[in-house]
């Protein structure tokens, strides 16, 4: 069964204070793993999709990586609008077509 | 419009009540999705319709009962609900469903208090 891990819970930052979340999985062939946020009262908003070990992605203050094992979203100098819960979901060669597993987040708080 | 719709934002209804959970998707995608997530706890897939079938239900009790009347619109018919399917309610779309990796798009979400 796939699964997905990511640390810390939450994470407090001063704002321009650059911090990094983890995301670690275990699945049976990974076809792709996900980066989302998601602000309190709304849905989660689509950040980065990585599919291959080595590949990174950048997004502003945000650059995501990954490894066979985990994956890293790096915060670069955050500001308060960055807080938020940062999810991690992957989708797996062995599992369904159209399920994403989720981790349970890490949530943000930036303070000025 | 623009994106993935819910209505309505906010429900409370009695365990004895009939409700429905309303979702449209003005992207074109094929794909439809209902997600459960429940405080502390991951996003749980629910119902995956492609191209208004119904492709994945994941153990999902029938007092949820999903509708896909087309590829825009997705319903969640809900019946003698319990207490603990008090959570938010998500609707995603994606853009074809047929098989390969893709992205999926979150609506906001309806809140559901279930008394």
């Amino acid at each position: 069964e796939d699964q997905v891990t990511q640390s810390p819970e939450a994470l407090r930052l001063q704002e321009g204070e650059s911090s990094s979340l983890n995301c670690s999985y275990t699945v049976s062939g990974l076809r792709g793993l996900f980066w989302y946020r998601q602000d309190p009262g709304k849905g989660p908003e689509f950040l980065f999709t990585l599919y291959s070990a080595g590949e990174e992605k950048e997004k502003e203050r945000l650059k995501a990586t990954l490894t066979k094992k985990e994956s890293f979203l790096h915060i670069t100098a955050p500001k308060p609008e960055d807080s938020a819960t940062y999810l991690c979901a992957v989708h797996s060669r062995g599992g369904s077509n159209y399920k994403l597993t989720f981790g349970k987040g890490t949530l943000l708080t930036v303070n000025p | 419009e623009t994106g993935v719709t819910q209505t309505p934002r906010h429900l409370v209804m009695g365990m004895t009540n009939k409700k429905s959970l309303k979702c449209e998707q003005h992207l074109g995608h094929n794909a439809m999705y209902w997600y459960k997530q429940s405080a502390k706890k991951p996003l749980e897939l629910m119902f995956v319709y492609s191209l208004e079938e119904r492709v994945e239900n994941n153990s999902v009790p029938s007092r949820f009962s999903p509708e896909c009347p087309n590829s825009s619109h997705l319903f969640l018919h809900l019946h003698t609900l319990q207490p603990e399917d008090s959570a938010l309610y998500l609707c995603a779309s994606s853009q074809d469903g047929a098989g390969y990796l893709e992205t999926q798009y979150f609506g906001p979400g309806t809140r559901l208090l279930v008394l």
